[in-house]
């Protein structure tokens, strides 16, 4: 039982480029979530997917879109990196969803330059 | 969205009892409270969870007054193993819409 996984752990891009990161639970939780984490911000909802089948934005959208392939798999994609979305980006899962407690991943490091 | 207010770091000596206050004035009627613990390099981990009154496990008692604008989270006894990032999150669930704002969390410093 892996928990949440998700890949790859460090990321470097240039401006413009694109990129998916990967995430992966094993725990047949409903809800999935994709934050990111910037120095003295805590961490920020930027989509999340209630179900297989749905998804919404979260607090920062802007510049991300998401695909929840399954039950199991929530991926994040970065059409076209800016500096500005240098980041650790963490995926998180839970049973039920909203305020129930969430199961988080490792993370990726992004850099952008 | 609710907002969150936290202390940005506290200090404590090993073997204190140690309190965290997160402030939540707009809180909605379906807000949770929840906290979670984080450390360098790893995600958060969950802690406790409320909606009112008091709530206890084994490691944390979650105090929440009656107008819920804000919350206090109690570690008993901290050792060094304690020095982590804590963040309070506050949020709710409804017809699949989901409003979730963490706090920027309280670096706690545990000295021997």
């Amino acid at each position: 039982n892996a928990g949440v996984t998700q890949t790859p752990k460090f990321q470097v891009l240039k401006t413009g480029q694109s990129m998916t990161l990967q995430c992966a639970q094993d725990m047949n939780h409903n809800s999935m979530y994709w934050y990111r984490q910037d120095p003295g911000m805590g961490l920020r909802l930027i989509y999340y997917s209630a179900s297989e089948g749905t998804t919404d934005k979260g607090e920062v959208p802007n510049g991300y879109n998401v695909s929840r392939l399954n039950k199991r798999e929530f991926s994040l994609r970065l059409e076209s990196a800016a500096p500005s979305q240098t980041s650790v980006y963490f995926c998180a899962s839970s049973g039920r969803g909203g305020g129930e407690d969430q199961y988080f991943g490792p993370g990726t490091r992004l850099l952008v330059l | 969205l609710a907002k969150t207010t936290q202390p940005i770091s506290m200090d404590s000596y090993e073997g204190q009892e140690v309190n965290i206050t997160c402030s939540h004035n707009n809180i909605a009627t379906n807000d949770y409270i929840t906290w979670y613990q984080q450390f360098p390099s790893q995600g958060p981990r969950f802690i406790i969870q409320g909606y009112k009154t008091k709530v206890t496990n084994e490691v944390a008692s979650l105090f929440i007054p009656a107008d819920r604008k804000s919350s206090t989270l109690s570690l008993p006894r901290v050792s060094l193993s304690d020095t982590a990032v804590y963040y309070c999150l506050v949020g709710s669930s409804g017809a699949g819409s989901y409003q979730l704002t963490f706090g920027k969390g309280t670096k706690l410093s545990v000295i021997p």
